[in-house]
């Protein structure tokens, strides 16, 4: 089974900090994707990558930034981080492109707070 | 881009009975949609799909149905369990590599 890992369950930080949140996966996929999840609001894609040290904004991207130096892992950093920042957060990732033959596997998450 | 609505947003049921949950989508473009069921704590774990090629799906007592003209599709859960409370979330296709999310469903089984 695909693995996608998260490391932190839960987060609390302060305003303007410097956050990141880490992402890997065992099974070799292409790509990985960075959402988070608000009450009401569903899934938003945040950015997404479908190679290493490439990358693209999703529909929020504001406020935040990736890194992709190896395949299996995938980084989300918020550069200064703010109360609005407060969310859960899923990491996936899927073999090859959406829409053609491949799926999408989801992380547990990460739920950060920001004071 | 895509607009995923889903209804209804809640969602209860007597143990036994079936479910029925429906999405619409704008983009005629889309050709893949997944259904994902997320429990408390958890992350969304895919249940089942279906791609623009078929018209129904079917994996024991969950099923998806696709009407490409209309431009909706619905997951039903037949003989409903306790285990099947959570939220499920439809999602389609579209872009480069996305999936636009509907806002998500809570099901209730009553025991």
């Amino acid at each position: 089974d695909v693995k996608v890992t998260q490391s932190s369950r839960y987060l609390v930080k302060r305003t303007g900090e410097k956050v990141f949140l880490e992402c890997v996966q065992d099974m070799d996929h292409e790509n990985m994707f960075w959402y988070r999840q608000d009450p009401g609001l569903g899934l938003r894609l945040i950015y997404f990558s479908y190679d290493v040290k490439m990358k693209e904004k999703g529909d929020i991207p504001e406020g935040y930034s990736v890194s992709r130096e190896k395949k299996e892992r995938f980084s989300l950093i918020l550069e200064s981080a703010s109360t609005n920042q407060t969310s859960m957060y899923l990491c996936a990732s899927s073999l090859g492109f959406l829409g053609s033959n491949e799926k999408l596997f989801f992380g547990s998450g990460t739920q950060l707070s920001v004071l | 881009g895509e607009n995923v609505e889903q209804h209804p947003s809640t969602l209860s049921v007597q143990e036994g009975d079936s479910a029925v949950i429906k999405c619409t989508y704008s983009d005629s473009a889309s050709n893949y949609f997944p259904w994902y069921k997320q429990e408390l704590g958890k992350g969304p774990q895919l249940i089942i799909d279906i791609r623009s090629n078929v018209g129904e799906k079917k994996d024991q007592r969950i099923a998806v149905t696709l009407n490409k003209t209309a431009k909706h599709f619905s997951l039903h859960i037949t003989e409903t369990q306790p285990e099947d409370s959570a939220v499920y979330f439809c999602a389609a296709s579209y872009g480069n590599n996305r999936l636009a999310f509907g806002k998500g469903n809570q099901v209730v089984v009553i025991p």
